[in-house]
């Protein structure tokens, strides 16, 4: 069956500097590859998508690059900001198959 | 257009009660999915309706769930005599097509909690 296996958190980084959220999963056939961002009181808004191998998905100065050879979707920013703290969760779903899968979600935290 | 929204935002229940959550998705998205989310952990994918067709359901949810779709509209998920390992939150989405294709947009959820 389906899994992803996130990076175990929290992360906690000062403002300015380079993030990576590792991101693997196991899935069969070709899936789509997801990061979803749940800020505090909030719901899960999607933070980027990719769909096929070597596609990279981007938003808000966020990236993620599908790797099919090495099965991962690391989630990466230049440059964080305070407003970035919130938890951050990879997800797939496969063709023909309506569910997404989740993570764990990674708590990330910035200070000034 | 709000978004997806879901009706109550928290619910406290005593254990044994029965509850039910709603679900009002985009209005043009025809499918609509149940998501619960347990602390600390990611969300795990109860149920999805294809307009008012619910085609696949998860072993989670055990006989004292049920999920309605009535109109192709709104969404009613209703868990019968619950326990208190039922406390989580209750996430529901929608999609204009294949979730694949066009992505999932979520709700805020409901939080449950049962004493």
């Amino acid at each position: 069956g389906n899994s992803v296996t996130q990076m175990e958190g929290p992360v906690t980084l000062s403002e300015e500097a380079f993030l990576t959220i590792n991101c693997t999963y196991t899935a069969t056939g070709y899936p789509s590859l997801f990061w979803y961002v749940q800020y505090p009181g909030e719901g899960l808004q999607l933070l980027l998508k990719a769909t096929k191998a070597d596609d990279k998905g981007s938003n808000k100065g966020f990236e993620a690059t599908y790797r099919k050879e090495t099965t991962s979707f690391h989630l990466e920013k230049g440059s964080v900001q305070v407003s970035d703290s919130a938890v951050y969760f990879c997800a797939l779903s496969s063709f023909g198959n309506e569910k997404l899968t989740f993570g764990t979600g990674t708590r990330l935290t910035i200070i000034p | 257009d709000t978004g997806v929204s879901q009706n109550p935002r928290h619910k406290i229940t005593k254990r044994g009660q029965n509850v039910t959550f709603r679900c009002d998705p985009i209005s043009e998205h025809n499918r609509l999915y149940w998501y619960r989310q347990t602390l600390g952990q990611g969300p795990e994918f109860l149920t999805y309706f294809q307009n008012e067709a619910q085609l696949e359901k998860s072993r989670l949810l055990s006989d004292r769930f049920s999920a309605e779709r009535p109109k192709g509209s709104f969404s009613t998920l209703e868990i019968q005599r619950t326990e208190q390992g039922d406390s989580a939150m209750y996430l529901c989405a929608s999609s204009l097509g294949s979730g694949n294709n066009y992505g999932y947009t979520f709700g805020s959820g409901t939080r449950l909690t049962v004493v």
